[in-house]
């Protein structure tokens, strides 16, 4: 299967700082990734889809701001949580997907964030 | 509404039975199916996707089913290993690129 490395896996920071996630296809171009959010035992909870040189499409309820998605190349795509906030302690795992790969989605191994 | 339903408790069971995994769904008319394996504090690894014109499909010891008319996929692991143990995720195509999950169910496979 693809490669999808995720980075960083774990990360613990102040609240009111801000946090980047990246989030890489290693071995193929990733027309789309999306970036999901998982409370523990809960299901992956899609926060955004991002396509390469286009903003990225938010779900009802994630906040633009709080949640920048940059989707640069078709290898790279990040995630920034700005001014974080214990409540945005989470899962975050993001996935890339291409059609000529067939419908299926290639995750990172994740990140988790702990905000004190 | 519509939802994706699996069985929120978790299946137990004897190190080379079989274990047999849920995943209902309503409202929903999805052109293919997946199943993903989900370890603690990873990402989800894809193990098989089924449409929605095949009945059935295998993968070594993975076999799956899909029944469009009751809205049903079962998730078979023969000769389950402790290995096998861990978070299976029933996943569908509401169309477009999304793809929407259910909570998934964890399985223990005891030696």
């Amino acid at each position: 299967g693809a490669v999808v490395s995720q980075h960083p896996s774990w990360v613990i920071c102040k609240s009111g700082t801000s946090v980047k996630i990246e989030c890489r296809s290693l071995d193929f171009q990733a027309t789309t990734m999306f970036w999901y959010r998982q409370f523990p035992k809960q299901s992956l909870m899609l926060m955004a889809t991002s396509n390469e040189g286009s903003k990225a499409t938010y779900e009802q309820g994630v906040e633009k701001d709080k949640f920048l998605i940059n989707h640069a190349s078709l290898t790279l795509s990040t995630l920034t949580v700005t001014s974080a906030h214990p409540e945005d302690s989470s899962f975050y795992i993001c996935s890339a997907f291409s059609r000529d790969r067939g419908n299926i989605q290639y995750f990172g191994a994740g990140t988790r964030l702990s905000v004190l | 509404s519509q939802k994706i339903e699996q069985n929120s408790e978790a299946l137990n069971i004897q190190e080379g039975k079989t274990a047999t995994l849920t995943c209902n769904y309503t409202n929903y008319s999805p052109a293919y199916l997946q199943w993903y394996r989900q370890d603690p504090g990873r990402g989800p690894v894809f193990l098989l996707l089924i449409r929605e014109n095949e009945k059935e499909k295998r993968k070594e010891r993975l076999k799956v089913t899909f029944d469009t008319t009751l809205k049903q996929s079962l998730f078979h692991i023969t000769a389950s290993q402790p290995a096998d143990s861990a978070t299976y995720l029933c996943a569908l195509d509401p169309g477009g690129f999304k793809t929407i999950f259910g909570a998934g169910t964890r399985l223990f496979v005891k030696a």
